[in-house]
Parts: C-alpha cells; sequence; structure tokens
C-alpha cells in the first residue's frame, strides 16, 4: 500500500497525558498536513510542511500542540497535557510539488484520539 | 467564519437517483474546489476537482457544476447506488491548491436500495 499511512489508528488517553502522533507521506510527496476533524464537522486545517520547513500554523494549534518533520519523510504531532476538547480524528494529508497543475492532497485513515 | 457553507446537511435518496450537493463560498480568492467522499472510520477521499476557468466537469458519475459570478458550486452523482453511501464535502482553496484546504461541513448522503 503506497497511501498516507498513520498510527496509532485508535488512542486513549487520559486529561493531562502526552500523545503523539506518527503519519508517513505516499512517497516523494514534499507537502504534507495535519488536520482536525470533529464529530459532524469538516476536517480544520492545523499545520503544514514542505519537505522539513513548517510552513504554516492555524490558530487551531495551541502550544500544547507540536508538529515535527525532522528529515522531510514521516511527521509526528505531539499533543501535550491533553484535555477533553482534544478529543477528534487526527488526519494526515500529503500533496507533492512536481509535475502538477494544482495540489491534490492524499488522505491517510486518521488516528482517532479519545481523552477520557 | 464560515468560509464555505455547504448544503444539505444529510440526504436520501432511491437507487438511481441524482443526489445534488451544494456549496457556497466566500473568498473570491479561492481558485480550487475539490470534492471529498469519507466513509466511516475512513480518511477522506479525493473524487473530483474544478478550477474556476470552467463551468463543468465530468469524471464517471461525478459532475461538478460551477458558478464563479454566484460563488456556488455542486456536486451532481449520476445513476446513484447503495455504494455511493458517504459523508460528501467540499472544499476550497487559494493558489491552485497550494495553500490548505477550507472545508464544508459535509453532507451525510444515503442512497436506499
Amino acid at each position: 500500500d503506497t497511501g498516507v499511512s498513520q498510527d496509532p489508528r485508535h488512542k486513549i488517553t487520559k486529561r493531562g497525558q502526552n500523545v503523539t502522533f506518527r503519519c508517513d507521506p505516499i512517497s516523494e510527496h514534499n507537502r504534507l498536513y495535519w488536520y482536525r476533524q470533529t464529530l459532524g464537522q469538516g476536517p480544520e486545517f492545523l499545520t503544514y510542511f514542505q519537505n522539513e520547513a513548517q510552513l504554516e500554523k492555524s490558530r487551531l494549534l495551541s502550544d500544547r500542540f507540536s508538529a515535527e518533520r525532522p528529515k522531510g519523510s514521516f511527521s509526528t504531532l505531539e499533543i501535550q497535557r491533553t484535555e477533553q476538547g482534544d478529543s477528534a480524528m487526527y488526519l494526515c494529508a500529503s500533496s507533492s510539488l512536481t509535475g502538477t497543475s494544482y495540489n491534490e492532497q492524499f488522505f491517510g485513515p486518521g488516528t482517532r484520539l479519545t481523552v477520557l | 467564519q464560515q468560509q464555505v457553507k455547504q448544503s444539505p446537511q444529510s440526504l436520501i435518496v432511491q437507487k438511481g437517483g441524482i443526489p445534488i450537493i451544494n456549496c457556497a463560498y466566500e473568498n473570491t480568492a479561492f481558485d480550487y474546489f475539490p470534492w471529498y467522499q469519507q466513509f466511516p472510520g475512513k480518511g477522506p477521499a479525493l473524487l473530483i476537482a474544478i478550477r474556476p476557468d470552467v463551468s463543468e466537469k465530468k469524471e464517471g458519475r461525478f459532475t461538478i457544476s460551477f458558478n464563479k459570478s454566484a460563488k456556488q458550486f455542486s456536486l451532481h452523482i449520476m445513476d446513484s447506488q447503495p455504494g455511493d453511501s458517504a459523508t460528501y464535502f467540499c472544499a476550497a482553496s487559494k493558489n491552485s491548491g497550494y495553500s490548505t484546504l477550507t472545508f464544508g461541513k459535509g453532507t451525510m448522503l444515503l442512497v436506499s436500495p
């Protein structure tokens, strides 16, 4: 399978704990995006990387959230001191800047976070 | 501020019917409009996308109609099948999609056999 992969698929944690999610984009894709989706809503942008550089962060990304893409390949999203309001599906998407007239983003299956 | 408004929230059609989902946007800088299909427990999958230089695009049973002056676009699903039952999201982006996507709230479609 050469699509976007995310790990874990499900995470249950207690309020106050730290959690980390991983995203592996489609091979050779330059851009990697993180979105958050709550029940009954569309995905909302959190942050994105071009190669290893984090180019934009949403106001939704509080200082408890941090994302990295150290070698321009996989990315991690960490949430510190989780709160019940962090419960959501965290989606990763990737896209290529090469040879395309416009930017198609391909999504992974998501990580479902439940904060008790 | 909701930049992309999607309707209806839910839709039920019979097999073979043509569900129509509508979206309206506010930001005239948007120039790329994709539709995504999402099944429960899965990530969104890109269905079809359009740019404002054309008024219609067809791919298989899926058609996007685009009205630039009204800042509206819609998805039509021809000959709908029970397997099309899913949640559909419209989205919009600037810079030919090289910016982030702004999504609508989604439409839950049920196609009855």
